[in-house]
């Protein structure tokens, strides 16, 4: 089955730009999506077409594709910032869907 | 305000069935795809399976996990999703969230999510 994978933790200081990475055989194929999940919260989408920012997301949320790899860049994180973050795409047909096993940002 | 609120989890036991259903609220539910993730508990997001818009065919797909156990259906008349759940296993313990499908593949609307346990 079509595997989508991010690594697990990705920490970063206050003010400072995290980059969580999402890689796949399908990703140059398909688009890439990006949600925040917060604890006890459902997820929220933050990127969708691989860098479209949805309204209401704030500037400092930004996506990027490169061959196999989407990357989400937040800069200038701030504390409220800290999460999980999913990226999520769709098999090589467009049918079925796929999310990544998730990164834990923590904000030092 | 763009609503869905979940309801129908419970505690089940491994071989039963349950029905999920999601109400919706606020936007035109008879012209949106619509989609179940779920979430076991510590776990990451799943993809369960969408059903189209009637007008685009009112097709399903299903994550190879559930295929030939659950089915998703609509009533637009009610603006209500549902997710039918039978042959329960315990691996299905899970929070099910429904979503609305946009941007094109994106999960765009989340609802609260519903608890579904699966234990004996």
């Amino acid at each position: 089955s079509y595997e989508l994978t991010q690594p697990p933790s990705v920490s970063v200081s206050p003010g400072q730009t995290a980059r969580i990475t999402c890689s796949g055989d399908a990703l140059p194929k398909q688009y890439a999506y990006w949600y925040q999940q917060k604890p006890g919260q459902a997820p929220v989408l933050v990127i969708y077409k691989d860098s479209e920012r949805p309204s209401g997301i704030p500037e400092r949320f930004s996506g990027s594709s490169s061959g196999t790899t989407v990357t989400l860049t937040i800069s200038g994180v701030q504390a409220e910032d800290e999460a999980d973050y999913y990226c999520q795409s769709a098999d090589s047909s467009g049918t079925l869907g796929v999310f990544g096993g998730g990164t834990k940002l923590t904000v030092l | 305000e763009v609503q869905l609120v979940e309801s129908g989890g419970g505690l089940v036991k491994p071989g039963g069935s349950l029905r999920l259903s999601c109400a919706a609220s606020g936007f035109t539910f008879s012209n949106a795809w619509m989609s179940w993730v779920r979430q076991a508990p510590g776990k990451g997001l799943e993809w369960v399976g969408r059903i189209k818009s009637k007008t685009d065919g009112g097709t399903t797909d299903y994550a190879a996990p559930v295929k030939g156990r659950f089915t998703i259906s609509r009533d637009d008349s009610k603006n209500t999703l549902y997710l039918q759940m039978n042959s329960l296993k315990t691996e299905d313990t899970a929070v099910y969230y429904c979503t609305t499908v946009r941007f094109p593949l994106a999960f765009d609307i989340w609802g609260q999510g519903t608890m579904v346990t699966v234990s004996s």
